[in-house]
């Protein structure tokens, strides 16, 4: 099982529409997680850090849930400029190695 | 504060011939990864050093790649005797303390 798994979609939604997608861990132990944000032929974003009780930037809502091991993001009233490719980032702090661990991100496309 | 520089943003090298990627991170970050991304594929963890020392390069290549990160001066990539199947985005991040990740521009190696 991958450390950290992500639907790869693509999501195609119209313009308006929410969208969501989640993200599972496979270590318990894991601690930060974050959404990042990659445009095509870009370097990753930062988008938001994931906290415990859940958290909202604008129009974009994220959630944890430790008991199932997921991360979701929520998108409301989405923007053609939302098109990109999300990547959920999880951070273990146990481990030996480096503790960030990216999974292989979820495209999002918003057509008009 | 300038965020983290990587450079050349794109090179050119013949088969057999050496690349080497610069990497600067931000200042007062002493953590860095490099990651490579091929076309449509996601981000494939390389490196993780601090200053002067390799922490984590189980996702580089045993042979013809290496990297450091000395006390003075960037971050360095190191390929010798390239090949095409090493054309790819490499892309550079910081981290203050091994969390959160802030990504550089990337180089586009192309391999003719």
């Amino acid at each position: 099982r991958k450390e950290v798994e992500q639907d790869p979609g693509p999501f195609n939604v119209p313009e308006g529409a929410t969208v969501a997608f989640n993200c599972t861990y496979s270590n318990s132990a894991s601690q930060s997680f974050f959404w990042y944000r990659q445009d095509c032929r870009k370097e990753p974003k930062l988008l938001m850090s994931v906290y415990s009780s859940g958290n909202e930037d604008g129009r974009f809502t994220a959630q944890l849930n430790r008991a199932s091991q997921y991360i979701s993001l929520l998108i409301r009233d989405s923007k053609l400029s939302d098109s990109a490719t999300y990547l959920c980032v999880v951070n273990n702090p146990y481990s030996s190695a480096s503790k960030i661990i990216f999974g292989s991100g979820t495209r999002l496309s918003i057509r008009p | 504060n300038a965020g983290v520089m990587q450079n050349p943003r794109h090179l050119v090298r013949r088969r057999g011939q050496e690349a080497r990627l610069r990497c600067s991170p931000m200042k007062g970050h002493s953590h860095v990864y490099w990651y490579r991304q091929l076309p449509e594929e996601g981000l494939k963890f390389m490196v993780y050093l601090q200053k002067e020392n390799i922490i984590d390069e189980s996702g580089m290549p045993k042979e013809r790649f290496s990297a450091e990160f000395p006390k003075e001066g960037p971050s360095i990539l190191r390929i010798q005797q390239v090949v095409r199947g090493d054309s790819a985005a490499y892309f550079c991040a910081s981290s203050p303390f091994d969390n959160e990740q802030f990504f550089g521009p990337g180089t586009r190696l192309t391999v003719l």
